[in-house]
């Protein structure tokens, strides 16, 4: 079965210091990846997303993730994060075959410091 | 402006008193989606509908019910509501049916039931 694993429920970080989110992903075919990031009291939005191609993907708000097939990761980085990026962030896979079904996983809840 | 959007914003009830969750989008999408976030858990797929009066059950159906008798609308129906489907609900939609196409997401609609 596909699973997502978000090891890290909270990730603390100083204002302008560089951040790593972390994605792992388990699947028997291929996949497409995704992150989405959540605002307070607000619903998730896309950040950045891999369907194929070049391995490292650029997003929003300076966000980027780099695709590792052999160790089926997708991390989020920022060079250097700012207060506002306060949310919590969600990897998703979907299924190149088979089911129309989306699988998130718990999410990462990022603490920018002052 | 594009949106998906979800009524009521905040719901409480009892136990047993049926329910329903509105959503609607006016983007002319054709997948739409319903999940559940709970801590620890992120999101959980419901249900999804890839069209008019098509749809399936995602990873967590049991307790809900969905009909799409129109594009735009996907309501989320709670026939006998119980305390364990207190939740945040989100509804998304997709421009197409595919896994590649990303998801819009409501606002959320926060759930207890008591």
């Amino acid at each position: 079965a596909q699973s997502v694993t978000q090891l890290d429920s909270q990730v603390p970080v100083f204002e302008e210091a560089p951040v790593e989110l972390r994605c792992n992903y388990s699947s028997s075919v291929s996949v497409y990846l995704f992150w989405y990031v959540q605002y307070p009291n607000q619903g998730l939005q896309l950040l950045l997303k891999y369907l194929s191609g070049s391995t490292l993907v650029k997003g929003i708000n300076g966000f980027e993730a780099e695709f590792n097939k052999s160790q089926t990761s997708f991390h989020l980085r920022k060079p250097s994060v700012h207060i506002s990026d306060t949310a919590e962030y969600f990897c998703a896979v979907s299924m190149s075959s088979g089911t129309y079904k989306y699988i998130f996983g718990t999410g990462t809840r990022l603490k920018v410091l002052a | 402006e594009a949106q998906v959007t979800q009524n009521p914003r905040y719901l409480i009830t009892v136990t047993g008193k049926k329910l329903t969750v509105t959503c609607s989008q006016n983007m002319n999408h054709e997948y739409m989606s319903w999940y559940r976030q709970d801590p620890g858990l992120g999101l959980r797929q419901i249900y999804y509908s890839m069209n008019v009066e098509v749809t399936d059950k995602g990873d967590v159906p049991e307790g809900y019910k969905v009909s799409r008798k129109e594009k735009r609308n996907f309501p989320l129906i709670l026939e006998s509501p119980s305390p364990n489907q207190t939740s945040l609900y989100f509804c998304a939609s997709s421009l197409g049916t595919g896994p590649t196409y990303e998801q819009y997401f409501g606002p959320g609609t926060r759930l207890t039931v008591t």
